[in-house]
């Protein structure tokens, strides 16, 4: 069973740039897709995008400009970083693998809690 | 993008009660429509995929049926453990987006 932990600082400035990493371990990055998500307190589930092992990326256009994403085989570990973050970037991060033609995210992390304050 | 729309926003219902939540989506997606069930404090965790298809693991209790642009879920007998928050969640194409979820909550 693979499983996915999310890492990173729980405390990021306003408009300074969030860091996270996804390690995951019990199967190789290949052949998936491996997704950032993320849910504000008491709200629904925004996705944020994606990187397959190769580096090729998909972006939710509305976080686009500020997202980047990269992915490290050697360490079983992809990454997600978002710049000029603001108060409304203050969220519970998950990373989460997507998962074959039906394309659903059948493994996720535990999430990390993200808060975006001065 | 694609618009999924939940309803109810939330439910009471009792431990044995049959419960059905519906999904609408803003265009046709065909069978690319899966259900995930979150609790609080935890991550969200597949429950149905490809609009009727039964994760591993999961109870039978839960089903999902749907095409085109109407899905629903169905909780035949409600227990305790399935008191929770519950999302669709369209896969057909990118960005991928939820429903706003559906609270199901003890009456």
């Amino acid at each position: 069973q693979v499983q996915l932990q999310e890492s990173g600082p729980g405390l990021v400035k306003p408009s300074e740039t969030l860091s996270l990493t996804c390690s995951v371990s019990g199967g190789s990055l290949n052949n998936y897709y491996w997704t950032w998500i993320r849910q504000p307190a008491g709200k629904g589930l925004e996705w944020i995008g994606r990187i397959d092992a190769s580096g090729n990326t998909n972006c939710n256009a509305s976080l686009k400009s500020r997202v980047t994403m990269s992915v490290d085989t050697s360490k079983n570990q992809f990454s997600l970083r978002l710049s000029s973050v603001t108060a409304a970037d203050t969220a519970v991060y998950y990373c989460a693998r997507e998962y074959g033609s039906s394309r659903n995210f059948d493994n996720w992390g535990q999430g990390t809690l993200v808060t975006v304050s001065s | 993008d694609i618009q999924m729309t939940q309803s109810p926003s939330s439910l009471s219902a009792s431990v044995g009660d049959r419960v059905t939540i519906t999904c609408r989506a803003s265009q046709n997606i065909n069978t690319y429509l899966n259900w995930y069930q979150q609790k609080p404090g935890k991550a969200p965790n597949l429950l149905i995929y490809a609009a009727s298809s039964l994760q591993s693991g999961v109870p039978s209790s839960f089903s999902g049926s749907g095409s085109g642009t109407d899905f629903t879920l169905t909780i035949s007998s409600l227990q305790p453990e399935d008191f929770a928050t519950y999302y669709c969640q369209q896969s057909y194409s990118t960005p991928r987006t939820f429903g706003q979820g559906t609270k199901v909550e003890v009456k």
